[in-house]
């Protein structure tokens, strides 16, 4: 079992969409916890992080972190086609980064 | 200015050959790393090194040596390429303890 799971989709959505990306965990000793946006053929680049349960906004992207059950979600409001990307989790301990597979997001014009 | 560069981009080679991937990153940061991406798109640490010392030496096969010559370089040599090094690697910097971190843009290893 991986230490991160992720649903690969991919997932299409129209413009303008609420879209929910999800992970989940096994390892309760994670402190971080971050989501990263991928464009094609390019680098992860860091969207938010957050080391508590509970939200946190900016601007049209909200991280939820749930601790007791191992969960996080990325919201991301009136969804554009430029948000077309793989979205991808990350966790760390410590000094150690561990990445979902990513999500693969099309948001249709 | 970019933050983080890699080079080559792309690197197409035989089986067997000898091939190195150079990082460099101007960001200060003290930490940096090698990560491997499959086709799959999971993203998975190799090395980490903080100012100069390696910290994180992740299952990889001594085919693979990281080398850093200083805190804002970090490269990687690998040996007797195989079929499955066949992968995107990224590298990656950020300042120990923090949350971010920067990637490179990828280097695109295809071994034949």
């Amino acid at each position: 079992q991986k230490e991160v799971e992720q649903d690969p989709g991919p997932l299409s959505v129209p413009e303008g969409a609420i879209v929910s990306l999800n992970c989940t965990y096994s390892n309760s000793a994670f402190q971080y916890f971050m989501w990263y946006r991928q464009y094609s053929r390019k680098g992860p680049e860091l969207l938010m992080y957050t080391y508590s349960s509970g939200n946190k906004e900016d601007g049209r992207f909200t991280a939820q972190v749930d601790k007791s059950s191992k969960y996080i979600s990325l919201f991301i409001r009136d969804s554009q086609p430029s948000d077309s990307a793989t979205y991808l989790c990350a966790m760390r301990n410590f000094n150690k980064f561990y990445f979902g597979s990513g999500t693969k997001l099309n948001v249709k014009p | 200015d970019t933050a983080v560069s890699q080079t080559p981009k792309y690197l197409v080679t035989q089986m067997g050959n000898d091939k190195s991937i150079k990082c460099e990153q101007n960001l200060g940061h003290d930490t940096m790393y090698w990560y491997k991406q499959d086709s799959k798109k999971f993203l998975k640490i190799m090395f980490s090194y903080n100012n100069k010392e390696l910290i994180i030496n992740e299952t990889v096969p001594n085919r693979f040596s990281p080398k850093s010559p200083d805190k804002a370089h970090l490269n990687l040599h690998i040996n007797s390429l195989e079929l499955g090094d066949s992968a995107v690697y990224f590298c990656a910097s950020g300042t120990s303890g923090q949350e971010t971190q920067y990637f490179g843009p990828g280097t695109r290893l295809l071994v034949l």
